[in-house]
């Protein structure tokens, strides 16, 4: 089955400076890859997702890569803020199982320091 | 629209007790998860239900057994306690595909459970 690693585990940079967390994946059928947020006592909640027909995709201080032939994608946060400071994980899916089951990362724990 | 909606919030067990978590969905979703959430261990599923009368195992299924009681419902159950089953539980929903791939989950509040 599909096997999901992330690194680092924790992560702590100063405010303003950029994050960058890495996820590598098994399953070379794997075509969804979101990644969600998670606040101290919170539900996950997906913050940025990518599909395997694209490269790149950005929201504003975020973005996601994908490279599929190394298998690995990756969180690029800029301008890192105190409110950026929680556990992210990453995920992938297979599309053809038509489950939509997420088979999910370690979890990164991102510090922000003010 | 109140999501996912998991009940209870906390519990403690002792060994050996069996306890049920409930968990539904307002949103019209296909698919239903079971999620547990360890320290370092990120999320890992422990059951699934891609529709309605159909469940299956996932990563980390012994000591558990789910039913899709409907749509809307599912329920994780735990029938004799042990202290390695201490964990946060998550249920999550989707919904089926976009362009032949998968779409967001959206995850309950989270149950904490303590087997003591």
């Amino acid at each position: 089955g599909e096997n999901v690693e992330q690194h680092p585990s924790t992560l702590s940079v100063q405010e303003g400076d950029s994050a960058v967390i890495k996820c590598t994946y098994s399953d070379s059928a794997s075509n969804y890859f979101p990644w969600y947020k998670q606040e101290l006592g919170k539900r996950p909640q997906l913050i940025i997702d990518i599909r395997s027909n694209v490269g790149e995709k950005k929201d504003q201080r975020i973005a996601v890569t994908l490279n599929k032939t190394a298998k690995h994608f990756s969180l690029h946060i800029t301008e890192t803020q105190p409110e950026d400071s929680a556990v992210y994980f990453c995920a992938a899916s297979k599309g053809s199982s038509n489950t939509g089951k997420l088979i999910f990362g370690q979890g990164t724990t991102l510090q922000v320091k003010p | 629209n109140a999501g996912v909606t998991q009940t209870p919030k906390f519990q403690v067990l002792k060994t050996g007790q069996s306890m049920t978590l409930q968990c539904a969905q307002d949103m019209n979703h296909n698919s239903m998860y079971w999620y547990r959430q360890d320290p370092g261990m990120g999320l890992r599923l422990i059951y699934y239900s891609a529709s309605e009368g159909t469940t299956d195992k996932g990563e980390v299924p012994n000591g558990y057994n789910v039913s899709r009681l409907n749509k809307r419902e599912f329920s994780l159950r735990l029938e004799s306690a042990a202290p390695s089953q201490t964990s946060v539980y998550f249920c999550a929903s989707s919904e089926a595909q976009i362009q032949g791939s998968n779409t967001e989950a959206f995850f309950g509040q989270g149950t904490r459970l303590t087997v003591v």
